[in-house]
């Protein structure tokens, strides 16, 4: 079965810190990875996805995420976040066939001027 | 319509009684999800429909949730004699339902919170 583990459930920055919040999945099989964000009051949105290809993927905002198929990680980036970033992230995950999506436990990123 | 529609917005229920809660897909998305969103838990799937196939249930919690979606479109996720660990936010969500294209980005609704006194 799918299955999403978000490690950082809390992570606290000051502007202008680099950003890694660590995604891995278990599958067995060819996947498609995403990362969604819930900025507060506001609905879940995509940030970034992987489908194939290249697999460091760039996002909206700045963000960027790499897929090691090695290490069933899809780890998302930034390199000096902001205030505005403070929202909750989500990493999620589908095989390649299928349409359902599992998410992750999600990650509340809270960034201070 | 624009986006995905989900009322209510808020429920307030006693503990025992049913609840409704429904969802209102963007036009021509033939996947539509449900998930359930609370302190500490994320995102835990509950159901998904595809077209006419046979909805993936797998992730209801108990037989007092049910879901059902007709003519392809609106879906209602009923709760039975619901509990207070029910109270969370509903989310649904919906999308083309094509995962080979790549074009299986979920929209989702505003959620319904249900509060089970």
């Amino acid at each position: 079965a799918q299955s999403v583990s978000q490690h950082n459930h809390h992570v606290i920055l000051s502007e202008a810190a680099s950003l890694e919040l660590g995604c891995n999945y278990s599958y067995g099989g060819t996947v498609n990875l995403f990362w969604y964000v819930q900025y507060p009051g506001q609905h879940l949105q995509l940030l970034l996805k992987y489908f194939s290809g290249d697999p460091l993927v760039k996002g909206i905002k700045g963000f960027e995420a790499e897929f090691i198929k090695s290490k069933f990680s899809f780890n998302l980036r930034k390199p000096s976040v902001q205030w505005s970033d403070t929202a909750e992230y989500f990493c999620a995950v589908n095989g390649w066939n299928t349409d359902k999506l599992i998410f992750g436990t999600g990650t509340r990123l809270q960034v201070f001027p | 319509g624009a986006g995905v529609s989900q009322s209510p917005s808020n429920k307030v229920t006693e503990k025992g009684k049913d609840v409704e809660l429904r969802c209102d897909p963007i036009s021509g998305h033939t996947a539509l999800y449900w998930y359930r969103q609370s302190l500490g838990q994320g995102l835990e799937f509950l159901i998904y429909f595809q077209g006419n196939s046979a909805p993936d249930k797998s992730g209801l919690p108990s037989d007092r949730f049910s879901a059902e979606r007709t003519g392809g479109s609106v879906s209602t996720l009923t709760i039975q004699r619901t509990q207070q660990e029910d109270s969370a936010v509903y989310l649904c969500a919906s999308s083309l339902g094509q995962p080979h294209s790549g074009a299986n980005v979920l929209t989702f609704g505003a959620g319904s919170r249900l509060t089970v006194l």
